[in-house]
């Protein structure tokens, strides 16, 4: 898949850091999440995924945060690398629309070494 | 194979011809889906098969675009007529049931269309 997305927001940390990428949804009825992490010409790839009955998911050096109030979701990556390096998309799924995943935008996420 | 794949990696073809993308899904799951991922944008929709009911055919933006699943396996996905517009690339996902409460899709590496 192609990753090269000139206009997309872009998030730049240096190897080492914490990363947070946002996410924001609009619809009360989304009740699955999922981050997916897209390398330059490659799929998306399940990074990690969180039922609306929770608000804090951890993976290997990944977290993910829901916050139902605000409609917001977070992916932190602890300890980035630059093998994190990649286009980051946030998925929902909408109880009213079948199994259906309605895909975010996605973030650019740069790490400099 | 372990993983989705899809063939070709790339297709170039000419404005008015007709093109076929293939997907093999992972063994054994029952939902399968299309995506069209433009330059710089996320996934759109197109189409979704789970398991033999007729498909959600609701993201098709034309109907020079249709799609099959072949013995609940095998998707080729087929374009009439192409238009440069419809340079992209073209995703495909599938899943074990997701009826059941979680929906991991997994993707295939994607083809690459270009319509001169």
């Amino acid at each position: 898949g192609e990753s090269v997305g000139l206009h997309l927001p872009t998030l730049s940390v240096q190897e080492g850091d914490n990363s947070i990428i946002n996410c924001a949804y609009s619809n009360s009825a989304s009740d699955y999440f999922i981050w997916y992490k897209q390398e330059s010409g490659k799929g998306p790839q399940f990074i990690i995924d969180i039922r609306s009955n929770m608000d804090k998911r951890q993976g290997q050096r990944v977290t993910v945060l829901l916050n139902k109030t605000v409609k917001h979701l977070s992916l932190q990556i602890a300890a980035t690398q630059p093998g994190d390096s990649a286009v980051y998309f946030c998925a929902e799924r909408r109880r009213n629309a079948g199994n259906m995943l309605t895909f975010g935008g996605g973030t650019r996420l740069m790490v400099k070494p | 194979g372990a993983g989705v794949s899809q063939s070709p990696s790339n297709k170039v073809t000419e404005k008015g011809k007709d093109v076929e993308l293939r997907c093999d899904p992972i063994s054994g799951h029952t939902a399968l889906y299309w995506y069209r991922q433009s330059l710089g944008q996320g996934l759109e929709f197109l189409i979704y098969f789970q398991g033999n009911s007729a498909p959600d055919k609701s993201g098709l933006p034309s109907d020079r675009f249709s799609a099959e699943r072949t013995g609940g396996s095998v998707s080729t996905l087929t374009i009439q007529r192409t238009q440069q517009e419809d340079s992209a690339v073209y995703l495909c996902a599938s899943s074990s049931d997701p009826r059941g409460g979680k929906n991991i899709q997994y993707f295939g590496a994607g083809t690459r269309l270009s319509v001169l």
